[in-house]
């Protein structure tokens, strides 16, 4: 099946720095990447839909300036989380688009800890 | 309002045992319902996918069942496994070419020797 893979899984920062999240389609090609944001005991929220070699499309409340979209390739999206805070502390979850069968596949995730 | 509910919020059973899980949306027009089962700290797995016109889905002993007309749909977990603790999230779909997906808010499963 189609893999989805982040990286790094797990990463602490420390308050003001910055923090890159890589996301890559192994097998598939996606035009289309999501950004999920996940608190404890809650589901995924979308931050942002990223499309490849255009700007990302931001959801309503997610600053574009703290969190940076690129979407470079078709196998790959980046996040970038300018001057972290504490409250920025979240699982990150991406997902990719299969610009073929449009099946939407996730990837494991990233545990973000500001400190 | 989130236009997909699920029931129970939690719920906790016994290895071996049975549970159903179930799932309410408003989402229309309706393009296709999953189950994704997500471990603790992990991203979300597809069971299952159902379009419009099925009824049920099955994996393994895992079986969805959708009702359109109702706009309700369940997950049957059979002979419970430890390894099945997890949440269970319901996600629907509005169109086939829409990416915006609807996420429940899950149903935690905690499964017990």
């Amino acid at each position: 099946g189609a893999v989805v893979s982040q990286h790094p899984s797990r990463v602490i920062c420390k308050s003001g720095t910055s923090v890159k999240i890589e996301c890559r389609s192994l097998d598939f090609q996606a035009t289309t990447m999501f950004w999920y944001r996940q608190f404890p005991k809650q589901s995924l929220m979308l931050m942002a839909t990223s499309n490849e070699g255009s700007k990302a499309t931001y959801e309503q409340g997610v600053e574009k300036d703290k969190f940076l979209i690129n979407h470079a390739s078709l196998t790959l999206s980046t996040l970038t989380v300018t001057s972290a805070h504490p409250e920025d502390s979240s699982f990150y979850i991406c997902s990719a688009r299969d610009r073929t069968s449009y099946e939407q596949y996730f990837g494991p995730g990233t545990r973000l800890t500001v400190t | 309002k989130n236009q997909v509910e699920q029931s129970p919020q939690s719920l906790i059973i016994l290895e071996g045992k049975n549970c159903t899980l179930q799932c309410n949306y408003t989402v229309s027009p309706f393009s296709n319902l999953r189950w994704y089962k997500q471990d603790t700290g992990r991203g979300p797995v597809s069971l299952t996918i159902m379009t419009f016109s099925e009824n049920t889905k099955s994996n393994g002993r895992y079986t969805a069942t959708l009702d359109a007309d109702t706009k309700q749909s369940s997950l049957h977990i059979t002979a419970s496994q430890l390894s099945d603790s997890a949440s269970y999230i319901c996600v629907v779909s509005v169109s086939f070419n829409d990416y915006k997906l609807s996420f429940g808010a899950g149903t935690t499963v905690t499964v017990r020797a």
